[in-house]
């Protein structure tokens, strides 16, 4: 079945805790970016990247790092979690990001930083 | 900078009408747009995506129109069903996607 996986599902850790979420998918698509949603702020993008090893900001990048050393993987990274990247995170991929290309979401990840 | 507004922000309807749910979008250089359903603290399910070549789309119950040059889309749902209650958001794709806040669908059995 085609999916994008993001573990864990849920999460509560304390502020300055590093931690992952992880984000897999198995559609061989290239283009893989993920969102926060926050009531409302609609959902916004974070970081994406095109391909292996290639990886640019999106509209809300501060706080976050990923990497994209493999074309199915692409972790999000939390360095030192404060309260206010507590959220609703979602990991998408595409094929690429024009003409005939469906985003495929995970079923998300709630983040909760005390 | 894609601005996406969806109106109504929320719909409340009895079983069986048809729902009606607009979108609109600041750019219209775009590559194509996609609905997506959420249900409550779930992820996002793709309804429909209509390319910027077309005018319409249809997925069973669910029809989704296009206006790019006027930055417009509408998504109608015939003869809802309690079911049809969730978030529905759209997305124009102008290299990424951009998200309205979406319209909370509630259908009463």
């Amino acid at each position: 079945e085609a999916q994008v996986t993001q573990n864990p599902r849920y999460l509560i850790t304390v502020t300055g805790k590093k931690l992952t979420v992880t984000c897999s998918q198995n559609m061989n698509h290239e283009y893989m970016s993920w969102y926060r949603q926050d009531p409302g702020l609609g959902l916004r993008q974070i970081y994406y990247s095109m391909n292996v090893e290639v990886t640019d900001k999106g509209d809300v990048p501060e706080g976050y790092k990923v990497s994209r050393k493999e074309k199915r993987n692409f972790p999000l990274i939390l360095e030192s979690p404060s309260p206010n990247q507590t959220s609703l995170y979602f990991c998408a991929s595409s094929p690429g990001t024009g003409l005939y290309t469906e985003a495929f979401f995970g079923q998300g990840t709630r983040l909760t930083v005390v | 900078k894609q601005e996406v507004t969806q109106i109504p922000a929320a719909l409340s309807v009895p079983e069986g009408e048809n729902l009606v749910l607009n979108c609109s979008f600041t750019d219209s250089a775009i590559y194509n747009l996609q609905w997506f359903r959420q249900d409550p603290g779930k992820g996002l399910t793709s309804l429909l995506l209509i390319q910027s070549s077309q005018r319409e789309q249809t997925s069973g119950r669910l029809n989704a129109s296009l206006d790019k040059s006027s930055g417009r889309s509408t998504l109608y749902i015939a003869a809802s069903q309690p079911g049809d209650s969730a978030t529905y958001l759209c997305a124009p794709n102008d290299y990424k996607l951009s998200f309205g806040a979406g319209t909370t669908v509630t259908v009463r059995a």
